[in-house]
């Protein structure tokens, strides 16, 4: 069966780098995606891993996954008070065709 | 473009009355999906979409909910009769198909059932 778990809550300050972690426990997964959810908003897609990568960077964010733990990271740098939301990871695993598996979010709060 | 389009945004019923909530996915979006995300909590799939047929709907509660997509396009999610644990956000997403690795979410419907 497949779990995604992550901490609740992260506190940063503004121009700090933020790290929100990720653990899965489904191995045949193929893609890892963080969305982002601002408050009373859709999910908005930040971006994604397919899992024979160990790394991927876009702009200010860095998705670092370490499959032998399965571990995911999502990584902010210059992190802005725009960046206050939940973000969620998900997984797509090969079981079902598209269906997306999500964790229960978490809720960065950035501090000036 | 146009994103995924939800409405109602809000819905306030009492309990053992019907709702319903529609989706218009994005142009061209074959795949349509109906998640429920509970407060707290991450989505959850609900039932997915192939053009006009459901292709997996397991995770429906088939007694109360419903779910059409007639033309292959617009989306309605019934609910018959309300419960107060339905209370939750109805998310719509849509993809270019089934193997499109992205999907691309409404803004959803809050409903509370009191």
């Amino acid at each position: 069966g497949e779990d995604v778990e992550q901490s609740l809550f992260l506190s940063v300050r503004e121009g700090d780098s933020s790290v929100i972690n990720c653990t899965y426990t489904d191995s045949s997964s193929t893609y890892l995606y963080w969305y982002k959810q601002e408050p009373g908003a859709g999910l908005q897609l930040l971006t994604y891993i397919f899992s024979n990568m160990d790394m991927k960077q876009d702009q200010r964010l860095t998705v670092l996954l370490n499959k032998k733990d399965k571990h995911l990271s999502l990584r902010i740098a210059d992190t802005q008070t725009g960046d206050s939301a939940i973000y969620f990871c998900a997984e797509r695993y090969t079981g079902t065709a598209s269906k997306l598996t999500f964790g229960t979010g978490t809720r960065l709060q950035v501090t000036l | 473009e146009a994103g995924v389009v939800q409405s109602p945004r809000y819905k306030i019923i009492e309990k053992k009355q019907p709702v319903a909530f529609w989706c218009n996915p994005i142009s061209g979006h074959n795949t349509l999906y109906w998640y429920r995300q509970n407060l707290g909590q991450g989505p959850e799939l609900l039932i997915r979409y192939e053009n006009e047929e459901a292709v997996d709907d397991s995770q429906l509660p088939k007694d109360r909910f419903s779910a059409e997509r007639l033309k292959g396009v617009d989306s309605t999610l019934k609910i018959q009769p309300a419960e107060l644990g339905d209370s939750a956000v109805y998310l719509c997403a849509s993809s270019p198909g089934p193997g499109s690795y992205e999907q691309y979410f409404g803004p959803g419907t809050r409903l509370t059932v009191t």
